[in-house]
């Protein structure tokens, strides 16, 4: 399968806990998105890479999150101290070039639970 | 990014044209109208994209009226696997960011 890969699928997670996710986008991709979808809402923008830097990041993103591509490949993101409204999908997208003239593609998310 | 408006839910029979709407009144000349969809439990997936002329893929066409006010994505042959929540986008370069709103969930039934 060559398409964007993100794991755990699922992650139950105890208030209070630390969680990570992995992103590992497609081959080559320069660009790297993540997203947050809570149930009924389309998903809402995270943070986005281009190779290694962080280059824009949502006000939703609190101290609490925080992302990481150290090589310009896989991702990660962290949230440290989970509350019960981090409860959400966590996706991720790649793309080639900016996304005006082309398409980003997702990941099927990790569906975090936090009980 | 200008707004847009969908409506929450249209119904579809298998094996007709799926016409789904968008209103995007307040958006400029360099904004492109962006068409996703989520199939339940998995990732948004492209289907089509616009600036100003209608555009056509194996997928779906899309018709932007002359004033780009709205748009219609149209799924020739509707099948049972395009019941999904389509969302439309208007999106313009300086941000790397697509801005979803709540969609339409298109059921295409039997």
């Amino acid at each position: 399968d060559t398409g964007v890969s993100q794991d755990p699928r699922h992650k139950i997670t105890k208030r209070g806990q630390n969680v990570t996710f992995r992103c590992d986008p497609i081959s080559e991709h320069n660009r790297l998105y993540w997203y947050r979808q809570t149930l009924g809402q389309g998903p809402e923008f995270l943070t986005y890479f281009q190779n290694e830097a962080q280059l824009e990041k949502s006000r939703l993103l609190s101290d609490r999150f925080s992302a990481e591509r150290p090589k310009g490949s896989f991702s990660t993101l962290e949230i440290q101290r989970t509350e019960q409204g981090d409860s959400a999908m966590y996706l991720c997208a790649s793309s080639t070039r900016p996304v005006p003239g082309t398409e980003a593609f997702f990941g099927q998310g990790t569906r975090l639970t936090v009980v | 990014d200008a707004k847009t408006t969908q409506p929450p839910s249209m119904d579809c029979a298998e094996g007709r044209a799926a016409n789904l709407p968008c209103n995007h009144s307040t958006i400029s000349g360099n904004e492109y109208v962006y068409w996703y969809r989520q199939i339940h439990s998995q990732g948004p997936q492209y289907i089509i994209h616009g600036l100003k002329n209608n555009e056509t893929n194996e997928m779906a066409s899309l018709i932007i009226t002359e004033d780009r006010k709205s748009s219609t994505l149209i799924l020739p042959h509707a099948t049972l696997r395009d019941t999904a929540v389509y969302y439309c986008i208007v999106f313009k370069g300086g941000s790397e960011k697509l801005v979803f709103g709540k969609g339409t969930k298109l059921t295409v039934n039997p």
